[in-house]
């Protein structure tokens, strides 16, 4: 079984600031990892993947993040931020080459500030 | 841009009520899912479908059931709300081969 954390609930931050949310799990197997966006009162819109390969992955809106293996760790980045940003962001990992079940993490809230 | 179309999106109902949220894709997907999500809290599988005649149980359990009897379409029923069923319910499909998983608006549902 596999298991998500995102270590921050929230994260407040000035416009134009960097920002990173954190993500962090556990599996036995090799997996795939996502970041997904939740804009108030929408579904869930990809931001990014990891399958293989490179372990910088660029998505949309100028987000990025790093897969980390030996840490777990599949943290998301922003080097400055806008009010747009300011959303609910989930963190998803499933075992590769097997179903594409999904596991999310609790997400945390990004709160972008004038 | 995803096709994957939700009805209602909002609905407040009293308790002991039958209700059908239904899920819609144009994509030809042939797997669809099933989320519920608490305010401010994770998503958690409560349905899957692999194909026309096909659903399974996710990881949570749900009173709730499901039905896949067109591939574009994948309602869920519950035959006798409660307030504990006070959610937001998220659809979402796949096509076989690819990872990325598709989502629909959602459904808040709130059972008084």
């Amino acid at each position: 079984a596999q298991s998500v954390t995102q270590l921050d609930s929230q994260v407040p931050v000035f416009e134009e600031a960097p920002v990173e949310l954190r993500c962090n799990y556990s599996s036995s197997v090799s997996v795939y990892l996502f970041w997904y966006v939740q804009y108030p009162n929408q579904g869930l819109q990809l931001l990014l993947k990891y399958l293989s390969g490179s372990t910088l992955v660029k998505g949309i809106n100028g987000f990025e993040a790093e897969f980390n293996k030996s840490q777990t760790s599949f943290h998301l980045r922003k080097p400055s931020v806008h009010i747009s940003d300011t959303a609910e962001y989930f963190c998803a990992v499933t075992p590769a080459n097997a179903g594409n079940m999904l596991t999310f993490g609790g997400g945390t809230r990004l709160m972008v500030k004038p | 841009e995803a096709d994957i179309y939700q009805t209602p999106r909002y609905l407040v109902i009293g308790t002991g009520k039958k209700i059908t949220l239904e899920c819609s894709q144009t994509m030809g997907h042939d797997k669809m899912y099933w989320y519920q999500q608490d305010p401010g809290m994770e998503l958690h599988l409560i349905h899957y479908s692999y194909g026309v005649n096909s659903t399974e149980k996710g990881d949570l359990s749900s009173e709730s059931t499901v039905s896949r009897i067109r591939t574009e379409h994948f309602p869920l029923t519950l035959e006798s709300a409660r307030p504990s069923h006070t959610s937001q319910y998220l659809c979402a499909s796949r096509l076989d081969g690819y990872n990325e998983q598709f989502f629909g608006p959602g459904t808040r549902l709130t059972v008084l």
